[in-house]
């Protein structure tokens, strides 16, 4: 069966500081990947998603990038973290169209 | 563009009420209909889905019906407990190409309190 990790679970960063999420997905192969942003007590942004190793598709511009340097590896980064950064951050996968989520690393900046 | 409504929240019940959360979308195509739903702290799981008109999706209680004359997928439980609070997200597909991502179009969520 197929599953998906997340970490952190849970980070805080001073603004300004780098930041690194990172996604895995276990037991499918070339699946569809995404990244999410919940804020407090709001519904989802996509922010990224990706089809294939080294291909990424940006939602919204922002202060975050993200990168995929293996089939089921997914990365989200930024260079210097922003009180805006704060959130929920969820991970997805899919094959079809059934999008599948990981348990969300939540990330408080301060 | 693709587009979700549901009802705003919160949702307050009493444990054994019936429940009902509105959803409806855009009806660009056929689209596929999900219901998520999120628990305090955590991330979404799928609670159940219909690809097709007059499709019915089920699971522990809760029901959707895919009503592509209304263009509505209302979730519906008979009777809630007090473990069914969560956060309720409606979701349509889009394109069927993996190429141009399998994006879901989600709505804003509505958060369900169910009291003892």
């Amino acid at each position: 069966s197929q599953t998906i990790h997340q970490w952190p679970a849970t980070l805080v960063q001073p603004v300004g500081s780098p930041l690194s999420l990172e996604c895995t997905v276990e037991g499918t192969s070339n699946p569809n990947l995404y990244w999410y942003r919940q804020a407090a007590g709001r519904g989802l942004q996509l922010l990224f998603y990706s089809v294939g190793i080294g291909q990424i598709s940006s939602e919204v511009p922002q202060n975050l990038s993200a990168s995929r340097p293996q089939d089921r590896q997914f990365i989200l980064s930024s260079k210097k973290l922003l009180l805006s950064d704060s959130g929920f951050y969820l991970c997805a996968w899919s094959v079809k169209e059934t999008q599948y989520f990981g348990p969300g690393t939540r990330l408080l900046v301060l | 563009g693709n587009s979700v409504t549901q009802m705003e929240g919160p949702v307050t019940l009493s444990e054994e009420a019936f429940l009902t959360i509105n959803c409806t979308y855009t009806a660009t195509g056929y689209p596929s209909l999900f219901w998520y739903v999120q628990y305090p702290g955590e991330g979404l799981q799928l609670l159940l889905k219909a690809t097709k008109a007059d499709d019915k999706g089920s699971n522990k209680g809760f029901e959707a019906t895919y009503r592509k004359e209304t263009t509505s997928f209302h979730l519906e439980k008979g009777s809630v407990q007090v473990s069914d609070s969560a956060v309720y997200f409606c979701a349509r597909g889009g394109s069927w190409v993996k190429a141009a991502g399998n994006k879901l179009t989600f709505g804003g969520g509505t958060r369900v309190l169910v009291k003892p």
